[in-house]
């Protein structure tokens, strides 16, 4: 089975501008979360969806939006980027079930300038 | 607020010799909890999972054990190898809400030949 797939991998932005980031789950797989990653932070949650409907959100402002189409591959937005969204975003799946183990992509590797 | 918290930023440990990693949490509705292994450039990979009715975990090398009381779970790698130098990161959920992982900040272990 392939894996998570996020595209693309590496992003280069501005600021103010707006950024569109996408995640393929693996084949089967419902849930789609997203987390960012920066140094000293850990992994912190985005929000994660569930047969296209957003099931939990993290504390991130409304600048971080989200959703999910039929085929479980969901997308990741931000607008108005700030020099701080600088940051891995991971995406994970898993079959959906309550609490089962996320697989995890590779990362899209954003920098803001 | 860091529900999750790894104090040890780093870890080295000679090959062939146990690696134990620690981690700590406050929330005592988590009741599933998990490792990650992280290689740069690359997303997490699932290491090995534990539920809250066990204290106790094998898969091979490596040994979760669980403390409830304490609110404190453990990695344990035997014996170590070189090859298990990377960044591990533990992960709990309260599994009736969903998806949403929360992550410590990582423990970034090498392993000397």
């Amino acid at each position: 089975k392939a894996g998570v797939t996020q595209t693309p991998r590496y992003l280069i932005k501005t600021r103010g501008q707006q950024v569109t980031l996408s995640c393929s789950p693996i084949s089967g797989h419902r849930s789609v979360s997203w987390y960012q990653q920066t140094p000293g932070q850990g992994l912190q949650f985005l929000f994660e969806y569930f047969s296209e409907t957003q099931r939990n959100k993290g504390n991130f402002p409304g600048r971080f939006s989200g959703r999910q189409f039929s085929n479980s591959r969901s997308e990741m937005n931000v607008s108005t980027l700030e020099l701080g969204d600088s940051a891995l975003y991971l995406c994970a799946s898993s079959l959906g079930s309550l609490g089962l183990t996320q697989y995890f992509g590779p990362g899209t590797r954003l920098t803001v300038l | 607020d860091q529900q999750v918290k790894q104090n040890s930023p780093s870890l080295s440990v000679q090959e062939g010799r146990i690696s134990i990693l620690n981690c700590d949490y406050t929330n005592s509705m988590f009741d599933y909890f998990l490792w990650y292994k992280k290689y740069p450039a690359e997303g997490p990979t699932f290491l090995i999972s534990i539920s809250s009715i066990k204290d106790k975990n094998e898969d091979g090398r490596f040994t979760v054990f669980l403390n409830k009381s304490a609110k404190h779970l453990s990695l344990h790698i035997v014996p170590s190898q070189p090859g298990d130098s990377a960044v591990y990161f533990c992960a709990a959920t309260y599994s009736n809400t969903g998806n949403q992982f929360y992550f410590g900040t990582g423990t970034s272990l090498t392993v000397i030949p």
